[in-house]
């Protein structure tokens, strides 16, 4: 079964508002979580690193006011979507640390479908 | 920077083997992966292997490394209708902070 669970699967939303997306690992606590986000036809972009208890770590060019990512517990973290536009839908996959060091195995969230209209 | 090469397409028919060639460019890379995405779906980890084997076999899935090129390739056995999807290779970094991909392989199976 999964061991890492996004919520919700799908959403549609209005510009202008904000989505959260959830992103719990289900049967180990996660230090370390990480979100993606796939445009159509394309790879995974890397967007952010969340780190429990600290700020996310930022990739270039993904804006931090608009990506909000919280990382409040080992089990959870959230990525919202503010004030979004019709350019911000996309697929976002989030994944999970388990272990760490060599002995580390990353799993993957099943991934939201985020649509702005 | 990291870099990680797939061929885009392939198609095979049923019941052949299909071979996903991968290339990467980051040699400190410790661990490789094989996702699969089926439509619609989030990855699937199929497999990976460790940068100290040159071989894992799972059921139909063979992963060959070959470290001093840089080649990874997945290996598909008695390849069915339901094995059509995306297939990703992965590298990740040393301390395993970040997965690299590659632009996916679609596979296509025809009966």
């Amino acid at each position: 079964g999964a061991v890492v669970s996004q919520h919700p699967s799908w959403v549609i939303c209005k510009s202008g508002t904000s989505v959260k997306i959830e992103c719990r690992s289900l049967d180990f606590q996660a230090t370390t979580m990480f979100w993606y986000r796939q445009f159509p036809k394309q790879s995974l972009m890397l967007m952010a690193t969340s780190n429990e208890g600290s700020k996310a770590t930022y990739e270039q060019g993904v804006e931090k006011d608009k990506f909000l990512i919280n990382h409040a517990s080992l089990t959870l973290s959230t990525l919202t979507v503010t004030s979004a536009h019709p350019e911000d839908s996309s697929f976002y996959i989030c994944s999970a640390r388990r272990g760490t060091g060599r002995g580390n195995t990353i799993y993957f969230g099943e991934g939201s479908w985020l649509t702005v209209v | 920077g990291e870099d990680v090469e797939q061929s885009l397409f392939l198609s095979v028919r049923e019941g052949d083997s299909s071979v996903i060639n991968c290339t990467y460019t980051d040699s400190s890379s410790t661990y490789l992966y094989w996702y699969k995405q089926e439509p619609g779906a989030g990855l699937q980890l199929l497999t990976y292997i460790f940068s100290n084997m040159d071989m894992k076999q799972d059921q139909r899935l063979t992963v060959l490394l070959n470290k001093k090129d840089k080649h990874l390739s997945l290996r598909i056995a008695d390849t069915q209708t339901g094995d059509s999807a995306i297939y990703f290779c992965a590298e990740s970094d040393q301390a395993g902070t970040a997965l690299i991909f590659g632009k996916g392989t679609t596979l296509s199976v025809s009966s």
